[in-house]
């Protein structure tokens, strides 16, 4: 059966930090993946998605950038974290197109 | 108007009851529908999938679709304090997924 990881948890950033948060999937090949941030009492904005490796596509202007290196690895990354980053991020994926979307377990993020 | 609207609000009601949740969408190129139940500082569950207009039961729940109307539902029969949780209408067409605001649900015992 397919398994999402997301990775950490929870985090604690100071404000101009770099972020990195990682997510695997396992028991499926070529997945579209995304990235969603979730900030309180709102809903799932979407970030990022990929079709494939090295293929992202950015829904938000932002101080934010996903990659894809290998084909069930999706990576959030920033070179230097703003307050307003803080939030909680999901990961998430899909086999193809119109299929049931599926969530890792979420990273909150604070920004300090 | 946003393109996915969710009702009602905060909802509290006591154990057994039967729960409603809607949803209206905008986009007449929505042809799937989910729900996803999301616990507090978790990531969201996908509890029901459906594509055609019409219900789909499983197990307490059942997923009810009106695309005539722009209108999906989510019911909950005999609640527990265990579904006291925010539940998040989802919709797709291709590659696109748009959520609903959600509704936190509390069941109190």
């Amino acid at each position: 059966s397919q398994t999402i990881h997301q990775w950490p948890a929870t985090l604690v950033q100071p404000v101009g930090s770099p972020l990195s948060l990682e997510c695997t999937v396992e028991g499926t090949s070529n997945p579209n993946l995304y990235w969603y941030r979730q900030a309180a009492g709102r809903g799932l904005q979407l970030l990022f998605y990929s079709v494939g490796i090295g293929q992202i596509s950015s829904e938000v202007p932002q101080n934010l950038s996903a990659s894809r290196p290998q084909d069930r690895q999706f990576i959030l990354s920033s070179k230097k974290l703003l307050l307003s980053d803080s939030g909680f991020y999901l990961c998430a994926w899909t086999l193809r197109a119109n299929e049931k979307l599926f969530f890792g377990s979420g990273t909150q993020l604070s920004v300090l | 108007q946003k393109e996915v609207e969710q009702d009602p609000g905060p909802l509290s009601v006591p154990e057994g009851a039967i729960v409603s949740l809607n949803c209206t969408y905008s986009n007449s190129a929505f042809q799937y529908f989910m729900w996803y139940r999301q616990y507090s500082r978790k990531g969201p569950e996908l509890l029901m999938y459906t594509y055609s207009s019409g219900n789909k039961e499983d197990g307490r729940f059942t997923a009810q679709v009106d695309k005539s109307s722009k209108y999906i539902s989510l019911f909950i029969r005999d609640s527990q304090p265990s579904d006291s949780a925010t539940y998040l209408c989802a919709m797709t067409y291709g590659q696109n997924f748009v959520f609903g605001p959600g509704t936190r649900l509390s069941v109190l015992p």
